[in-house]
């Protein structure tokens, strides 16, 4: 069964912390591993990675991925209290179409 | 708009009810994904469409829940006899799929949700 795992499943830090949020995978057909933020409803798109060991960077967000240890990371570098939300990992399969599966998410919060 | 949209936002039904959950994806868009995030878990797949292809229905939890995409656009997700576990937020998707050197390139981005209440 394909799974993907999160840790910590929640975290509070101080404003101006740096975290670090896992995620780990067991699935076939891996096509490419995305971070998405979820704040109220709708997650919004954070990263796509498909090649192991380039990390991509958008401001103070950045991840990696490591297809040896089957893992990503997701940095937040001097977080800000807008940065509360919940991040989900997801891994693209192909089984006919190609599906995302979800790890649970983490639920960062960022104290002022 | 530029984004997926959905209606309605929220929905209280009786159990029982059948419901009806309308998703516009990202004008050309050809693919559209139906997702349920239940209570203190994770998105879980329910159906995909692409283009003119049959859809792929294999996460759909019984034989209650239905999809249909009109004219490679607009979709429904019909929830026939609801019952109180159906109770969650019912996520689409859209994405628009490219091949470059064989790697299949697919984002998908999320529509606002229907919060669905089953009481």
């Amino acid at each position: 069964e394909d799974k993907v795992v999160q840790s910590p499943l929640s975290l509070v830090v101080h404003e101006g912390d740096t975290v670090t949020l896992n995620c780990s995978y067991e699935v076939t057909n891996f096509r490419s591993l995305l971070w998405y933020k979820q704040e109220k409803k709708a997650p919004t798109f954070l990263f796509m990675l498909t090649s192991s060991g380039i990390e991509k960077k958008s401001g103070r967000l950045s991840s990696i991925l490591d297809k040896k240890e089957l893992s990503s990371i997701l940095n937040i570098t001097a977080t800000q209290t807008g940065d509360s939300a919940i991040y989900l990992c997801a891994v693209a399969i192909i089984q006919g179409a190609q599906k995302l599966v979800f790890g649970q998410g983490t639920r960062l919060t960022i104290n002022p | 708009g530029a984004g997926v949209s959905q209606s309605p936002s929220n929905k209280v039904t009786e159990k029982g009810k059948d419901v009806e959950l309308r998703c516009d994806p990202i004008s050309g868009h050809t693919a559209l994904y139906w997702y349920r995030q239940s209570l203190g878990q994770g998105l879980e797949f329910l159906i995909y469409f692409q283009g003119n292809s049959a859809p792929d229905k294999s996460g759909l939890p019984s034989d209650r829940f239905s999809a249909e995409r009109t004219g490679g656009s607009v979709s429904t997700l019909t929830i026939q006899r609801t019952q109180q576990e159906d109770s969650a937020v019912y996520l689409c998707a859209s994405s628009f799929r490219a091949y470059t050197a064989e790697v299949l390139w697919e984002t998908q981005y999320f529509g606002p949700g229907t919060r669905l209440l089953v009481l």
